[in-house]
């Protein structure tokens, strides 16, 4: 069980929005840390999707969004492509544990 | 172009050792100023921070269940982090990335990685 909270699966067709939720705590997400999240294609190394919250690394299409609220936070997707399915994992610092976490990842199915 | 390539994973049997390497290209010049970790990833799960170093090597950290086994290390003269990794059980299985740390304190995050290597302990 991660102390970071992820649906372990979503799915949509292209063309239409999906969002993935990552709840925390206070010790987390609600101290204020930032939350990150990752792309994973089969087979491939993670790569960064989203840093700082809400912030797109150069040459992340602006299809992904993130955004924080509380103690969760959440990544949208928005006019899915089949090149979007992938494993996504949400990231941050909890100070209870003083470590750097990671979400159980959420599996995106493109219809 | 920055790149993070790791080597020396392999099929060790239990109570054995690994050494890991991940080798920095496209920032040799700065590479001693960033923090640089060791994410893992055993088959079909999640990922896991097991361990980071400051830049001067000052500050280390690691995750509870590879604490006294493994050890984190960096030459920035050769561009270079290690994971000598003993005492290897079944359930360190998984495939090890090297992954550049940049954020500010407490806000880190994972901006370059490495393809992996496998590690695979089994008798």
């Amino acid at each position: 069980q991660s102390v970071l909270t992820q649906p372990p699966s979503v799915s949509g067709a292209p063309g239409q929005r999906v969002s993935i939720s990552c709840t925390g705590s206070i010790s987390n997400i609600g101290a204020d840390y930032d939350v990150h999240w990752y792309q994973q294609l089969p087979g491939t190394a993670p790569k960064l999707l989203i840093y700082g919250n809400s912030n797109r690394p150069s040459g992340v299409p602006d299809r992904f969004s993130g955004s924080k609220s509380g103690t969760s936070a959440s990544l949208a997707i928005t006019g899915l492509q089949a090149e979007d399915e992938a494993d996504y994992y949400c990231q941050s610092y909890d100070s209870s544990l003083s470590a750097v976490l990671f979400g159980g990842g959420t599996k995106l199915t493109v219809l | 172009q920055v790149q993070l390539v790791e080597s020396g994973g392999g099929l060790v049997k239990p109570g054995g050792s690994l050494r890991l390497s991940c080798a920095a290209s496209g920032f040799t010049f700065t590479f001693g100023d960033y923090y640089m970790s060791w994410i893992r990833q055993a088959p079909g799960k999640g990922l896991e921070c097991i361990s980071y170093i400051r830049g001067g090597g000052s500050t280390i950290y690691y995750t509870d269940s590879v604490k006294g086994r493994f050890t984190i290390s960096r030459d920035n003269a050769k561009n270079s982090l290690y994971l000598q990794m003993n005492s290897l059980r079944a359930d360190d299985t998984a495939v090890y990335y090297c992954a550049r740390v940049t954020g500010s304190f407490y806000h880190y995050y994972f901006d370059v990685w490495g393809r992996g290597a496998t590690v695979t302990v089994s008798s």
